[in-house]
C-alpha cells in the first residue's frame, strides 16, 4: 500500500515550453502534498506544500508564477514549470500525506528528470 | 533555517561489514526519520524516532534519536549489495516542514 506515482518519469523540453508534471497517491487520498527539488548529488529541497482545494505554500525564494501548483482532487497535484530554462532542468520529486496521516508520514513519488535543453 | 549535516558524506565498505552514520543539527527536532534512495527513485522510508534517546531497530537497520534532541545515527550490520544508496537523515519540528540532510552516499564493495 501507500504507493505515488509520478508522470512521466523523464521529460526533455525546449526551453521557454512549459511542462506539467502529474503527482498522484494511488491507493490512499492524501489531503497534502509535497514537492521537492532534488540537484545532482544534493539533498531533497522543498519547493511547496499543496492542500487539496486550497493554494500551495512555496518555500521562500521558490517562484510561485513560475511552479504552478494544482491540487484539485485528494489523489492527484500537479506542477507546471512555466516558460522553463536549463537551469530548471532537476530531478522533482512529490511527496503525499494519506488524510488520516500522522504529521510525519509522507511517501515519495519516484520523480521526474527534467531536461531543458 | 534549520540544517542538518550528515557524515560521512561517503562511505565504501566491503560486504558483510557494518555501517554507522551520524546526522547533526544546530537545533533540536521532534521527530527523526531515516530515508533510503536508490539512483532515479524517490525516498523511502526506512525508520522513524519520536522521542529522545528511543532506539529503533528495522531488520539489519538501528536507529537512534540523541539525547539532545539534536543528532540521530543510524547503524546497519552485515552490508549487503543492496544496500547500496543514498541515506537521508530528515528532522521535523511540529508544525514546520521536513529538512533533509545533504546524504551519505554508501557503496558496498563485494
Amino acid at each position: 500500500g501507500a504507493v505515488v506515482s509520478q508522470h512521466p518519469s523523464r521529460v526533455i523540453c525546449k526551453s521557454g515550453t512549459s511542462v506539467k508534471i502529474e503527482c498522484r497517491s494511488l491507493d490512499f487520498q492524501a489531503t497534502t502534498m509535497f514537492w521537492y527539488r532534488q540537484f545532482p548529488k544534493q539533498s531533497l529541497m522543498l519547493m511547496a506544500t499543496s492542500n487539496e482545494g486550497s493554494k500551495a505554500t512555496y518555500e521562500q525564494g521558490v517562484e510561485k508564477d513560475k511552479f504552478l501548483i494544482n491540487h484539485a482532487s485528494l489523489t492527484l497535484s500537479t506542477l507546471t514549470v512555466t516558460s522553463a530554462h536549463p537551469e530548471d532542468s532537476s530531478f522533482y520529486i512529490c511527496s503525499a500525506r494519506p488524510v488520516a496521516g500522522v504529521v510525519y508520514e509522507q511517501y515519495f513519488g519516484p520523480g521526474t528528470r527534467l531536461t531543458v535543453t | 533555517g534549520q540544517q542538518l549535516n550528515q557524515s560521512p558524506q561517503s562511505m565504501f565498505i566491503q560486504e558483510g561489514e557494518d555501517v554507522s552514520m551520524n546526522c547533526t543539527s544546530s537545533s533540536i527536532f521532534n521527530t527523526w526519520l531515516w530515508y533510503k534512495q536508490d539512483p532515479g527513485e524517490g525516498p523511502v522510508l526506512l525508520i522513524a524516532l519520536y522521542k529522545a534517546g528511543e532506539l529503533t531497530s528495522n531488520g539489519r537497520l538501528t536507529a537512534q534519536f540523541g539525547i539532545t534532541r539534536k543528532d540521530s545515527f543510524l547503524n546497519i550490520s552485515a552490508s549487503i549489495p543492496s544496500d547500496v544508496g543514498i541515506y537521508f537523515c530528515a528532522g521535523l519540528l511540529y508544525g514546520q516542514n521536513f529538512v533533509f540532510g545533504p546524504g551519505t552516499r554508501l557503496s558496498v564493495l563485494p
